[in-house]
């Protein structure tokens, strides 16, 4: 099946970097969303974007599907963007799951 | 907005026990799904429901689960006899067609004991 992979797995932010997280996958995809897991364990939707680029905020999202990857852009880092991301993709052929990548754990300290 | 709603947000159980959570998906909604992250680890597919019938599950999905739209608005998940290792955060998800973009519960925590 498809392989999601994201890195860093870890990454440690005072506030107001900005930061950058990664997204590979090994197959094509129809669906590609990156969700933010906050500490109560909810998973918010950031970005529904199979291609191309989006923002929100202080947030932006692009993903390259000839080349398989989807980056994760956070500028001006706050306390509150703590938590884990995760990209989940679903592949093209017959299937509507969403396969979820291990996740990059992002603390922010002030 | 609208949102997907899950009831209960944490359910302590013993082992052997039948559970059953609950999911009122986004209203105009067609595709349903349950997910399962157990802790610390990433979020898993259990299963899509699509016209009152599955349409993918995963092989966590063995015949101690199964899933039901028994009117409008709700969707379940039952697990029959409660192990250890269910003990998770089950998530439902809706999403308004195939392909498109799926929108989480906030999620179940399942304790079995």
């Amino acid at each position: 099946g498809i392989q999601v992979e994201q890195s860093p797995p870890d990454l440690i932010l005072q506030e107001g970097a900005n930061s950058t997280l990664r997204c590979n996958f090994s197959d094509s995809v129809n669906n590609l969303q990156w969700f933010h897991q906050n500490p109560w364990g909810q998973l918010i939707n950031l970005f529904y974007i199979p291609s191309g680029t989006k923002q929100n905020g202080r947030l932006s999202a692009t993903t390259v599907a000839t080349e398989r990857y989807s980056l994760l852009y956070i500028s001006s880092s706050q306390t509150t963007d703590s938590g884990v991301y995760f990209c989940a993709v679903e592949g093209s052929y017959n299937t509507d799951k969403l396969i979820f990548g291990t996740g990059t754990r992002l603390q922010v300290f002030p | 907005e609208p949102e997907v709603t899950q009831t209960p947000s944490h359910q302590v159980t013993q082992m052997g026990q039948e559970v059953i959570l609950r999911c009122v998906p986004i209203s105009n909604h067609l595709y349903f799904y349950w997910y399962r992250q157990i802790l610390g680890q990433k979020v898993e597919f259990l299963v899509s429901f699509y016209n009152n019938e599955i349409s993918e599950k995963s092989e966590i999905f063995d015949d101690q689960f199964s899933v039901e739209r028994p009117d409008g608005s709700n969707f379940t998940l039952k697990i029959r006899s409660t192990k250890l290792e269910d003990s998770a955060m089950y998530f439902c998800a809706s999403s308004s067609d195939r392909d498109n973009e799926q929108f989480f519960g906030p999620g179940t925590r399942l304790t079995v004991l």
